[in-house]
């Protein structure tokens, strides 16, 4: 089952924006848009949005989530050691009748 | 509070199988979908399976199709996936997970299978 692309890593400063993307295609992000999942080492994943920009309670509004044709991002502003960990995106692919995620993005706090 | 706890995952030898189990609280049970994702060490995620509210539909990822079984009991809230004709590559951590809007949102915390000789 084909998976959706991320980056494999983004490295970015204390305090400052860091922009993952996710790229899939017509029948999945394009469609369904996105959800964003965060994952400390060690911890079971944590959803932060899903359908492009909808945040469960209690996440911060320092992550948002858009889409652009059939690629998703997730931006997350003024950075904290805390936001270091691996972030997946996962959707719906229409096709497959199935769930697709990305290989995830580990993101390093500098 | 949301709470799903999995069970029954071990040391298995190739070939083996072994009946993994998610106990849900909190929630409505018996009107969510529910998936099965799994983590191999140091690898990405890798959705496995989901079963609708009712048990009447289910789908697997290519790679556990014909081998693994999701299915659910709403009376007791709890989720299962028996997993048969067990490989090496599929070693992993087996989470359990609500879903959201066509995404697991709530997770557990795992059970680790280990198949090995």
């Amino acid at each position: 089952q084909a998976g959706l692309t991320q980056p494999p890593s983004v490295s970015k400063g204390l305090r400052q924006t860091a922009t993952l993307t996710c790229t899939g295609n017509s029948n999945d992000v394009g469609n369904q848009g996105a959800a964003w999942l965060q994952q400390h080492q060690g911890h079971p994943p944590k959803l932060l949005s899903y359908r492009n920009n909808n945040r469960p309670s209690g996440i911060s509004e320092r992550f948002s989530a858009s889409r652009s044709g059939n690629t998703a991002s997730l931006t997350i502003t003024g950075l904290q050691p805390e936001d270091e960990a691996d972030y997946y995106c996962s959707t719906w692919d229409n096709g497959l009748s199935a769930v697709v995620f990305g290989g995830g993005t580990k993101l390093t706090i500098l | 509070e949301v709470q799903l706890v999995e069970s029954g995952g071990g040391l298995v030898q190739p070939g083996g199988s072994l009946r993994l189990s998610c106990a849900a609280s909190g929630f409505t049970f018996t009107t969510s979908w529910m998936h099965w994702v799994r983590q191999a060490p140091g690898k990405g995620l890798e959705w496995v399976s989901h079963i609708n509210s009712d048990g009447t539909f289910t789908n697997y990822a290519d790679s556990v199709k014909g081998r693994f079984t999701v299915s659910r009991d709403n009376a007791k809230n709890t989720l299962y996936l028996q997993v048969n004709s067990l490989r090496a590559e599929d070693t992993a951590v087996y989470y359990c997970a609500r879903d959201k809007a066509y995404c697991p949102d709530y997770w557990g915390q795992g059970t680790l299978v280990t198949v090995s000789s």
